[in-house]
C-alpha cells in the first residue's frame, strides 16, 4: 500500500532496554522526520533526514539514534529506554520541492515501565 | 519561522461554517501559512497552505489578510468528523529548507450536533 507506515503501533518496554521504531514510506520522499507528542508539549522534532545517509538533530534528540541507509526507511532507536521517553511517536515525510507538505504516519504509542 | 497565535478552543454547530483564526504578525515575505489538523489519536493531516492569495481545496478555504498578519481557515460545512486540533504554522518554503514544522498548541475545534 502506498503511504507512510509505522511499526509497531503499540509497544511496552522496560527501562534500560533498547527499542527500535520503524518508519517506511513508499513515495521516495527525500525528507523524513521523527516527532514525539506529549501532553502539554505538543509535537516536538527529534531527528530529521534530508536524504539517505544524511541525518540531523531536531529539538529533543538526546537518548535517540537514527539511521537512513535506504530512502524509504527511517528507524528511530532508543538505546536505553527511560520512563521520560513514554510518548506517542510520529514519523513524517515530504518531497524535495519547496512547498511540499509533510505526510504523517499513524504513530507508535510507547510505554516505558 | 514566525510565531503564530490561535485561540485554544472553539465550538461549531454541525453543518455550519467553522472559521478558525490565526495571528502571525511577524510573518516574513517568504513565509507561507500552513494548516494541519490532528484528529484524536491520529497523525497530523495537511489541510491547506498559502502565501498571499486566498486558497481553496476540497477540504477548506484559507483567507489571508492583505497585510498577511493574520489568516482564517474556513471549513464550509463542518461535520462531527472535523472535530480535531487545528494547527496554524508559518514557515519558509525553500528547497534548501528542511521543512521541519514547529507545532504550537493549536485550536481544539469541537463540532456539536
Amino acid at each position: 500500500d502506498a503511504g507512510i507506515t509505522q511499526s509497531p503501533r503499540y509497544k511496552i518496554t522496560e527501562t534500560g532496554r533498547q527499542v527500535t521504531l520503524m518508519c517506511h514510506q513508499t513515495w521516495s520522499h527525500s525528507y523524513m522526520f521523527w516527532y514525539r507528542q506529549d501532553l502539554g508539549h505538543g509535537l516536538r522534532l527529534i531527528y530529521y533526514s534530508a536524504a539517505a545517509d544524511i541525518t540531523d538533530k531536531g529539538e529533543v534528540p538526546d537518548g535517540y539514534v537514527v539511521s537512513r541507509s535506504k530512502t524509504e526507511n527511517f528507524p528511530l532507536t532508543l538505546e536505553s529506554a527511560t520512563r521520560s521517553q513514554t510518548s506517542v511517536y510520529f514519523c513524517a515525510s515530504r518531497g524535495g520541492t519547496s512547498q511540499e507538505t509533510q505526510y504523517f504516519g499513524p504513530g507508535t504509542r510507547l510505554l516505558v515501565l | 519561522d514566525a510565531k503564530t497565535t490561535q485561540p485554544p478552543s472553539m465550538d461549531c454547530a454541525e453543518g455550519r461554517a467553522a472559521n478558525l483564526p490565526c495571528n502571525h504578525s511577524t510573518i516574513s515575505g517568504n513565509e507561507y501559512v500552513y494548516w494541519y489538523r490532528q484528529i484524536h489519536s491520529q497523525g497530523p493531516q495537511y489541510i491547506i497552505h498559502g502565501l498571499k492569495n486566498n486558497e481553496t481545496n476540497e477540504m477548506a478555504s484559507l483567507i489571508i489578510t492583505e497585510d498577511r498578519k493574520s489568516s482564517t481557515l474556513i471549513l464550509p460545512h463542518a461535520t462531527l468528523r472535523d472535530t480535531a486540533v487545528y494547527y496554524c504554522i508559518v514557515r519558509v518554503a525553500s528547497s534548501s529548507n528542511t521543512g521541519k514544522l514547529i507545532f504550537g498548541q493549536g485550536t481544539t475545534l469541537q463540532v456539536k450536533p
